[in-house]
């Protein structure tokens, strides 16, 4: 199975910062990288699909870049409504896997 | 509208046999795959399985000894059902689906709990 190992679990950011978090994948998953975020109590929405597509509705401080083993999403400038927690996604082959996690929070 | 919901029981006994179904409407379930994801209360998200659209399955290698996927095309349901129940499966359960998992249930609450 394919292990993804998401960096930092926890993000302390000030409203205007610009974060980036990190997925890194046990083996190549050929961009096949989603990433997803979730606010207490809700489901998981989708931000980007394949790397860099951005999900339509989903505002263009996300975006994703990344390739072979190595993903990242970047929030050029924090928001109030962005913090939450955040999920990296492969879906390069069976079975899917998430990543822990990493929960955004204010400082 | 493209929709997703999950039913089933909010609690099931240790040892027991849960049987969630997910109920889709605004596309067909022989166009796109459904997945189950699940989440602990304060953890991450746990891929669960899959049923592709031509009828295939797909699962957790952790979970495979325990679950299974099924569906009924006539009445645009997905059902899983998960035997051996602990108390580490207590949590919410998901259904999601169509492009790039885009669409998602509500989810449901499972507590295993005597």
């Amino acid at each position: 199975d394919i292990q993804m190992t998401q960096s930092p679990s926890l993000l302390s950011a000030s409203v205007g910062d610009r974060v980036t978090i990190n997925c890194k994948a046990s083996q190549n998953i050929n961009k096949y990288l989603n990433w997803y975020q979730q606010k207490l109590g809700e489901a998981p929405k989708l931000l980007i699909y394949n790397t860099n597509n951005l999900q339509t509705g989903i505002p263009s401080r996300f975006s994703g870049s990344g390739s072979g083993t190595d993903y990242t999403l970047t929030i050029s400038s924090l928001q109030p409504e962005d913090f939450g927690t955040y999920f990296c996604f492969q879906h390069n082959s069976w079975p899917n896997t998430f990543g822990a996690g990493t929960k955004l929070e204010l400082k | 509208q493209v929709q997703l919901k999950e039913s089933g029981p909010g609690l099931v006994q240790p040892s027991q046999t849960l049987s969630l179904t997910c109920t889709v409407s605004g596309f067909s379930l022989t166009s796109y795959n459904v997945h189950w994801v699940r989440q602990p209360p304060g953890k991450g998200l746990e891929w669960m399985g899959r049923m592709r659209y031509n009828g295939d399955t797909s699962y957790n290698s952790a979970l495979k000894s325990r679950l299974s996927i099924s569906r009924d095309t006539s009445k645009n349901q997905v059902f899983l059902k998960m035997n051996s129940l602990q108390t580490d499966d207590t949590g919410t359960y998901y259904c999601t689906s169509k492009n790039n998992l885009d669409y998602w249930g509500q989810g449901v609450m499972v507590t295993v709990s005597s």
